[in-house]
């Protein structure tokens, strides 16, 4: 049991949008930065969002965070069939001392 | 940036292995790095960090004791030592470099099989 909580999958047609969701606590979300993490079937995972809603320079505008509380939520515009992968949220948490991960979300574009 | 691990491979329990990851395309003595593992069934779980010196590392608590995290800056190197290992290890392990609270590069990551 992941101690950041995600849907196991979402799906939407291609050019919609998805928000896929990331429930926390206060140990952790609730105090620390999350990030976001895409990994593409068969490579490794590659870094989204830092810092809540930062974008890497060649991360496209197409992908958004956003934080509330002990909640965090990545959000995908345009959606592409390039876009399915699984992605992962991520933060420190104070009463474990690490950083934790979410259990992913597997998103599929119809 | 480019981040390649090695040193991967099957193992009995109980038995050693030591990862490798080698750096470039960064300053490799201003960053902390880490190593973070995915388990067969694709859940990812930060394993160690060290700091830029190498003066401090921190783990997970399953491995604490067990595995040990090191670098040598002068050969723009990083190292996982893991000591014994058991069957719940098994995991592919990624060298990650740590940026701003995330892990912003990864490497291609090495399989560790422990039967």
């Amino acid at each position: 049991q992941s101690v950041l909580t995600q849907p196991p999958s979402v799906s939407a047609a291609p050019g919609q949008k998805v928000t896929i969701s990331c429930s926390g606590g206060s140990s952790n979300i609730g105090t620390h930065f999350v990030s976001w993490y895409q990994q593409l079937p068969g490579t490794a995972p590659k870094l989204l969002i830092s810092e809540d809603n930062k974008r890497p320079s060649q991360i496209s505008d197409r992908f958004s965070g956003s934080k509330s509380g002990t909640s965090a939520t990545l959000a995908i515009t345009g959606l592409q069939t390039g876009d399915e992968a699984d992605y992962y949220c991520e933060a420190h948490d104070d009463s474990l001392n690490a950083a934790v991960f979410g259990g992913g979300t597997r998103l599929t574009v119809l | 940036v480019q981040l390649v691990d090695s040193g991967g491979g099957l193992v009995q329990p109980g038995g050693s292995l030591r990862l490798s990851c080698a750096p470039s395309g960064f300053t490799f003595t201003t960053y902390w790095m880490c190593w973070v593992r995915q388990f067969p069934g694709g859940g990812l779980e930060w394993v160690a960090t060290i700091n830029t010196d190498g003066t401090q590392t921190s783990y997970v608590d399953s491995v604490n004791g067990r595995f040990t995290v090191s670098r040598d800056n002068a050969k723009n190197s990083l190292f996982l030592q893991m000591d014994s290992l058991r069957a719940e290890d098994t995991a592919i392990y990624y060298c990650t470099r740590g940026n701003n609270w995330a892990f912003d590069y990864w490497g291609r990551g090495t399989l560790v099989t422990v039967s």
